[in-house]
């Protein structure tokens, strides 16, 4: 199974509305990361948490992740019709140290 | 920088036929990763190379696949022969030394065999 697995698989909002998105994994991280990817193009990074931060943030962007319930959030704010697309995360293991994705979350912003 | 390049973007293929996927990743990072995305498996990392050394092929699903870094500018994923499952979107990736530091994905090459 994934390591990280996010949830919603799908979620639509109106444009100005924030979106949240969730990420479980299973094992002990180094680092979490969450990626955007457009349709048909290659994946993007957005933003890298250590295992030792609780929150982060870039623009509009808010993560957050809690080693002790295993799991990360990342808060768009004030979305707009360009956010539409899929929101990776992806976790490392400590034991193997290679980046593992989970299966992504499709956001639909509404104009 | 163009940042990580891929060829071709497209290819169609026949069942049988041998199928090479290029790359050249961002100049001065040490990792290149090769992935497969499909909508049943997701993004699957297939192998990746540190110094242009693999390191980790784990994720080749069989021999009819396998990888080359010749030069710090230069990666192959080649596939023979090639079978209509092998159908998915290609990925390569660079990062600056090592697993944990963010990756920079290519555009892809989409795969279709026949």
């Amino acid at each position: 199974s994934q390591q990280g697995e996010e949830d919603p698989q799908a979620l639509s909002i109106q444009e100005g509305e924030n979106a949240t998105m969730n990420c479980s994994y299973k094992t002990s991280i180094n680092n979490l990361q969450w990626y955007r990817q457009n349709s048909g193009r290659g994946l993007v990074h957005l933003i890298l948490i250590r295992s030792n931060e609780r929150e982060k943030h870039s623009g509009r962007l808010r993560v957050t992740l809690d080693t002790s319930k295993k799991s990360s959030s990342l808060l768009i704010t004030a979305s707009r019709a360009a956010d539409t697309a899929s929101y990776f995360c992806a976790t490392d293991l400590p034991a193997n140290s290679k980046l593992t994705f989970g299966k992504g979350i499709t956001l639909s912003v509404r104009p | 920088d163009a940042g990580v390049i891929q060829s071709p973007r497209h290819e169609v293929t026949e069942m049988g036929q041998e199928v090479t996927l290029r790359c050249k990743p961002i100049s001065g990072h040490n990792s290149l990763f090769w992935y497969r995305q499909t909508m049943m498996r997701g993004l699957e990392l297939l192998i990746y190379f540190n110094n242009n050394v693999p390191i980790d092929d784990s994720g080749m699903p069989e021999d009819r696949f396998s990888a080359k870094m010749p030069n710090a500018s230069f990666s192959t994923l080649k596939i023979q022969p090639s079978e209509p499952r092998d159908s998915a979107v290609y990925f390569c990736a660079s990062s600056r030394q090592g697993v944990l530091n963010e990756q920079f994905f290519g555009p892809g090459t989409r795969l279709t065999v026949l």
